[in-house]
């Protein structure tokens, strides 16, 4: 029941570029709210991987870029690669009820 | 570097509580804004609560309001996460992980501990 709403999974070829969405509304992106996206490899914690809407941490590759417009954001996943075979998250800040940080529905990433 | 270890799995009762440990390495506790997230079997990230250094208070999620509680011991640098009432549903995988950002415009969670399960059965 998450507030912040993703594909449940999305696929490509190796080299291909794929998007995940994430979709909001007025008390979360919609009112300003940087959104932040996770990766997470099978059996391990999940890792920063876009803040601030569109900015890289150290170390992790230009082939990950994101943005924000409106109520929703995306992630975009360029020159797929197979380690990029993960699960990965958006995250917010949510007004409503009392207000709380709030995670994207979640999307698997399959690299065919 | 933050370095985050927390303490090992749990299995508990119905009813029981549990209680998780972080300790963190490379910088002080109260350098940090420590928060827990915790995963369902197969499900996705959930927020449950933490420190809020904007006034220096805990937060929780409302869903677990009275029934968590979220300590620190800046003697030894820990944090710990206590859930009380547990039931089945409270099974996942539970993270300590840090908040970067000075208020929820812009905050996001860039050092995470390695998980510590807990499963509750009867």
């Amino acid at each position: 029941q998450s507030v912040l709403t993703q594909p449940p999974s999305v696929s490509g070829a190796p080299g291909q570029r794929v998007t995940i969405s994430c979709t909001g509304s007025s008390s979360n992106i919609g009112a300003g709210y940087d959104i932040h996206w996770y990766q997470q490899l099978p059996g391990t914690a999940p890792k920063l991987l876009i803040y601030g809407n569109s900015n890289r941490p150290s170390g992790v590759p230009d082939r990950f870029s994101g943005s924000k417009s409106g109520t929703s954001a995306s992630l975009a996943i360029s020159g797929l690669q197979a380690e990029d075979e993960a699960d990965y998250y958006c995250q917010s800040y949510d007004s409503s009820l009392s207000g709380s940080y709030v995670f994207g529905t979640g999307t698997k990433v399959t690299v065919l | 570097q933050v370095q985050l270890v927390q303490s090992g799995a749990e299995v508990k009762k119905p009813g029981a509580s549990v209680k998780v440990s972080c300790k963190v390495s490379g910088y002080t506790l109260s350098e940090l804004s420590m928060h827990w997230v915790r995963q369902a079997p197969g499900k996705g990230l959930e927020w449950m609560g933490g420190f809020d250094p904007e006034d220096g208070e805990t937060i929780y999620a409302q869903r677990f309001q009275g029934r968590v509680t979220m300590t620190e011991d800046t003697f030894t640098d820990t944090a710990y996460m206590e859930l009380s009432s547990l039931r089945s549903e409270d099974t996942a995988v539970y993270y300590c992980t840090t908040k970067w950002g000075s208020d929820s415009y812009q905050s996001y969670f860039d050092y995470w501990g390695q998980g510590t399960l807990v499963t509750v059965s009867s």
